[in-house]
């Protein structure tokens, strides 16, 4: 399977605890980027690695969020001292960017978080 | 925050008829897209339309733009019981950087 891969798929913890999720872009792609989806609403951007460099951060990245792609290839979000208010999917997407075309992003299965 | 929303919230059909979904957005775009979503596959891009177009065909998918309406519709025709999932409609403002913003979507259900 060639797609963008999530690890865990699911993962409880009690608040307080911190959380670390992974992502394995498509292997070309260039470009990572970070969702986050609750229940009932569309995802909401986080992130944006361009390689490895964090080109963008949203606002909802508290200081709690931090997110790396060390190597301009795979990726982690970590989620320190976690509220119950982070329980949401999390969302990976990759697409390979080109800077004067659309870039068709590729999305993984998520990480489904519960914070109890 | 969202950029918009989707109408209906949820539509129920039968098999073979035709489902219309909408989408309106608020700020300027370079284009938008709609998703897919359920539970077995994730989000899966369906079609993408440039602002300076007004409608595109993909199989038996047609979107529509109306930039001075800022609204998006989406026709699937034919439906099929495996059609049942939330559709999003999704915009982009640059071409490059493609932060996507996503609406609440559509929930359809299509009967046998």
């Amino acid at each position: 399977d060639t797609g963008v891969s999530q690890n865990p798929r699911h993962k409880i913890t009690k608040r307080g605890q911190n959380v670390t999720f992974r992502c394995d872009p498509i292997s070309e792609h260039n470009r990572l980027y970070w969702y986050r989806q609750t229940l009932g609403q569309g995802p909401e951007f986080l992130t944006y690695f361009q390689n490895e460099a964090q080109l963008e951060k949203s606002r909802l990245l508290s200081d709690r969020f931090s997110a790396e792609r060390p190597k301009g290839s795979f990726s982690t979000l970590e989620i320190q001292r976690t509220e119950q208010g982070d329980s949401a999917m999390y969302l990976c997407a990759s697409s390979f960017g080109r800077p004067d075309s659309y870039n068709e992003q590729f999305f993984g299965p998520g990480t489904r978080l519960t914070v109890l | 925050s969202q950029q918009g929303e989707e109408d209906p919230q949820a539509l129920s059909i039968q098999e073979g008829e035709n489902a219309t979904m909408n989408c309106s957005y608020k700020t300027s775009i370079n284009n938008l897209q709609w998703y897919r979503q359920n539970s077995g596959r994730g989000l899966v891009h369906l079609i993408l339309i440039r602002s300076n177009e007004r409608e595109k065909h993909s199989g038996r998918l047609r979107v529509t733009l109306d930039t001075s309406k800022k609204s998006s519709s989406l026709l699937i025709t034919a439906s099929r019981a495996a059609d049942t999932a939330s559709y999003f409609c999704a915009t982009a403002v640059n071409t490059g950087f493609q932060k996507l913003v996503f609406g609440t979507g559509t929930r359809l259900l299509v009967s046998p």
